[in-house]
């Protein structure tokens, strides 16, 4: 079975600050790591995934296996990023698409 | 293209009565899964399909079932519902092959008195 803890219900963080999500996972294969967002009154939507190993929005996410976290991170919180994130996990040898998230990080990012 | 789609928005219930929730999927897209996301909690799979059959399935009682038409449309039932069956239902419209990202409808919020 798989798991993934977001252990911050809320992170306040001030503009300019940088900013870090917490997310651990139990899995015993191999996993494909996902973050998505949800903005206020919009619906939820894909932010990164650790495979394409890019940055959206100024945020990273590292993988790490040994520790087994993909927390994400960004170096200087703007205003927009005030939003609910999740982390969620696929086995990557599964076909299609079925995640398991995290309870969910609400960040708020004050001025 | 609307992205995808849920209808209704909103419905409210009595415990025991059934329920049917509506998706259409993104164009192009082949695969719906449903989530369903208690308040305060994270989405929680209950089941996908692909081809008009359940491919994949959460930890859910066969209260939950559903459907998916040749359009790729899909359709979520819950019979005997509780109170705990309270909560936002989400559906997600993907390609069956590989890992492309889902892409989410704005969910139906089911309240069941």
């Amino acid at each position: 079975a798989q798991r993934v803890t977001q252990p911050e219900k809320l992170l306040s963080v001030f503009k300019g600050a940088p900013v870090e999500l917490k997310c651990n996972y139990s899995y015993s294969g191999s996993p494909e790591l996902f973050w998505y967002v949800q903005y206020s009154r919009q619906r939820l939507q894909l932010l990164l995934r650790h495979i394409s190993r890019e940055s959206i929005k100024g945020f990273t996410a590292d993988l790490n296996k040994g520790e087994t976290s993909f927390h994400l991170k960004k170096p200087f919180a703007q205003e927009e990023d005030s939003a609910m994130y999740y982390c969620a996990l696929s086995p990557i040898k599964a076909a299609g698409n079925k995640l398991t998230f995290g309870g969910g990080t609400r960040v708020l990012v004050k001025p | 293209d609307a992205g995808v789609t849920q209808s209704p928005t909103h419905l409210i219930k009595t415990r025991g009565q059934q329920v049917t929730l509506r998706c259409s999927p993104k164009s192009g897209h082949d695969t719906v899964s449903w989530y369903q996301q208690a308040l305060g909690q994270g989405p929680q799979f209950i089941f996908q399909y692909y081809e008009e059959e359940e491919r994949q399935r959460g930890n859910f009682p066969d209260r939950f079932s559903g459907h998916q038409f040749p359009n790729y449309s899909s359709e979520l039932n819950v019979n005997a519902l509780l109170l705990g069956d309270s909560a936002l239902y989400l559906c997600a419209s993907s390609f069956m092959t590989g890992h492309e990202k889902l892409f989410f409808g704005s969910g139906t919020q089911l309240s069941v008195l």
